[in-house]
C-alpha cells in the first residue's frame, strides 16, 4: 500500500537554528509531492509542492524542498527558523495517475521553536 | 487563496444521535471535495470524495451508511455521521480543489465526540 513517513513526530529548535524534516513516500510511480503546514488554530495552507523540473522547490516563508527520486524523499528545509514557524507540517503525496486528487500525508511533524 | 469553511468546529453528542458537518467553498466552485478524518497522533486519513450531483466514492473500510456524503451544490458537501458512537469521535477534515489544480484548499477541521 501506498504510505508516507514522517520521521521525527516532534522537533523542537532554538531561532536561528537550521530545520529538516524528513519525508519518505513508497511509491514507484511519478508523484506530486506537497509540504502542508498547520498553524496554531488555522487551516492546513500549502507550503510548496513539487510536480516536475527542478527537483530543489521553494515555498513560502523561507521554506524549501528537495526532491531525491532514488531516495523517495521530499525532505523540508528552512536554513533559520523563527519563532512563528511553530506549527503542526504534513508531507503528502499524490499518486500520478490515481484518476482523482487523492492526497495519502504523512503522520505530520509537531515543530516547536523557542524564543 | 481559495477558502474552504468547515462548519461546526467542535461538537458533542450523544451516543446514537446523527451529527452533520457542513464544507462550503466560500469563493470558488468545487466539483469534487474530500472528507478525512484524524486519530490523535495519526496522519489524515481519506474517508470520501464527494462529487457535485453523484454519489460519493468511499475508500476500503469506510461504512458508506455509517457516514453519510452530499454535495447537492457546487459550494456545499456535507457529511452526517449517523448513530454516532464514542469510537466515531475524531477530528473530520474537508478539502477542495480547483479546477485543474491538484493544490487543496482544506476547512478547519471538527472535532466531533460522542459521549
Amino acid at each position: 500500500a501506498q504510505s508516507v513517513s514522517q520521521h521525527n513526530h516532534h522537533v523542537i529548535l532554538s531561532e536561528a537554528a537550521s530545520l529538516e524534516l524528513g519525508c519518505n513516500y513508497s511509491y514507484g510511480g511519478t508523484v506530486n509531492l506537497f509540504w502542508y503546514v498547520q498553524y496554531p488554530g488555522q487551516h492546513l495552507q500549502l507550503l510548496l509542492k513539487y510536480f516536475s523540473g527542478d527537483p530543489l522547490v521553494k515555498g513560502i516563508k523561507g521554506f524549501e524542498a528537495e526532491f531525491i527520486k532514488s531516495k523517495f524523499s521530499f525532505n523540508l528545509r528552512k536554513p533559520s527558523v523563527q519563532w512563528s514557524d511553530t506549527a503542526e507540517y504534513f508531507c503528502a503525496v499524490i499518486p500520478f495517475g490515481s484518476g482523482t486528487y487523492k492526497y495519502i500525508f504523512g503522520t505530520g511533524t509537531r515543530l516547536k521553536v523557542l524564543a | 487563496g481559495a477558502v474552504v469553511s468547515q462548519h461546526p468546529s467542535r461538537v458533542i453528542c450523544k451516543s446514537g444521535t446523527s451529527v452533520k458537518i457542513e464544507c462550503r467553498s466560500l469563493d470558488f466552485q468545487a466539483t469534487t471535495m474530500f472528507w478525512y478524518r484524524q486519530f490523535p497522533k495519526q496522519s489524515l486519513m481519506l474517508m470520501a470524495t464527494s462529487n457535485e450531483g453523484s454519489k460519493a466514492t468511499y475508500e476500503q473500510g469506510v461504512e458508506k451508511d455509517k457516514f453519510l456524503i452530499n454535495h447537492a451544490s457546487l459550494t456545499l458537501s456535507t457529511l452526517t455521521v449517523t448513530s454516532a458512537h464514542p469510537e466515531d469521535s475524531s477530528f473530520y477534515i474537508c478539502s477542495a480543489s480547483l479546477a485543474g489544480s491538484t493544490e487543496a484548499f482544506f476547512g478547519q477541521g471538527t472535532r466531533l465526540t460522542v459521549v
